[in-house]
């Protein structure tokens, strides 16, 4: 059983499309982070959201964090190619794991 | 970039040899981890460390061991190697994992075939 469900696994989109991803689950969390990943690289740190509510900005990527702080959201405005990759959660487990979610791949078609 | 370097970065083997990967950061960061990455699991944690010869067990730890002599390298063995560890193996490391935790930086990743 995974700690992190993320959906949807796969979302292929048109250039200009808005779309949300999610992390989902049953525990609480201080803190949950979210990676982007591209091709034949290792995931590279975008954001981390600490506080229940909070939203945060990236350019077009907006990151927010659940009240409940069990769940979190990437929503991402007028995706454009270079938005291609797996993006992932994760949070920190016991002291000093770092645990993932399952993924989500998306595709931006120019 | 964060100085981490991941030896080898591709590998074919067959079925029942040892294999040894190799992490070495230049970062002197404290904290180093081993993941596994498969179509559908995200990435799933083998081993840690949080300290020179202070490791423990991730989600997936069966059939791997690893070993941290020096603060700047973390080694993940396979004894016995099995097709179900073919994989994607990525090293990461953190300065200050825990509450607020810091970013995790990886490594280019580890490409391993078991035949």
């Amino acid at each position: 059983t995974q700690l992190l469900e993320q959906s949807p696994q796969f979302l292929s989109i048109q250039e200009g499309e808005n779309l949300t991803v999610y992390c989902n689950s049953s525990s609480v969390f201080s803190s949950l982070q979210w990676y982007r990943q591209e091709p034949g690289e290792g995931p590279v740190l975008l954001v981390t959201v600490v506080t229940g509510g909070e939203v945060k900005k990236l350019k077009r990527l907006t990151f927010q964090f659940g009240d409940a702080r069990k769940d979190s959201s990437l929503h991402i405005t007028a995706a454009q190619p270079g938005d291609t990759g797996l993006y992932l959660c994760a949070v920190t487990s016991g002291t000093y794991k770092y645990i993932f979610g399952t993924g989500t791949r998306l595709k931006v078609l120019a | 970039d964060a100085g981490i370097t991941q030896s080898p970065r591709h590998k074919v083997t067959e079925t029942g040899t040892p294999v040894t990967l190799r992490c070495h950061q230049t970062e002197n960061h404290r904290y180093m981890y081993w993941y596994r990455q498969d179509p559908g699991h995200g990435l799933r944690l083998i081993h840690y460390s949080y300290g020179v010869k202070d490791t423990d067990k991730g989600e997936v730890s069966d059939g791997y061991s690893v070993s941290r002599s020096k603060t700047e390298d973390f080694l993940l063995t396979l004894e016995s190697a099995t097709s179900s560890q073919t994989s994607v193996y990525f090293c990461a490391i953190s300065e200050r994992p825990g509450q607020g935790a810091g970013e995790l930086f990886f490594g280019e990743g580890s490409r391993l075939t078991v035949l």
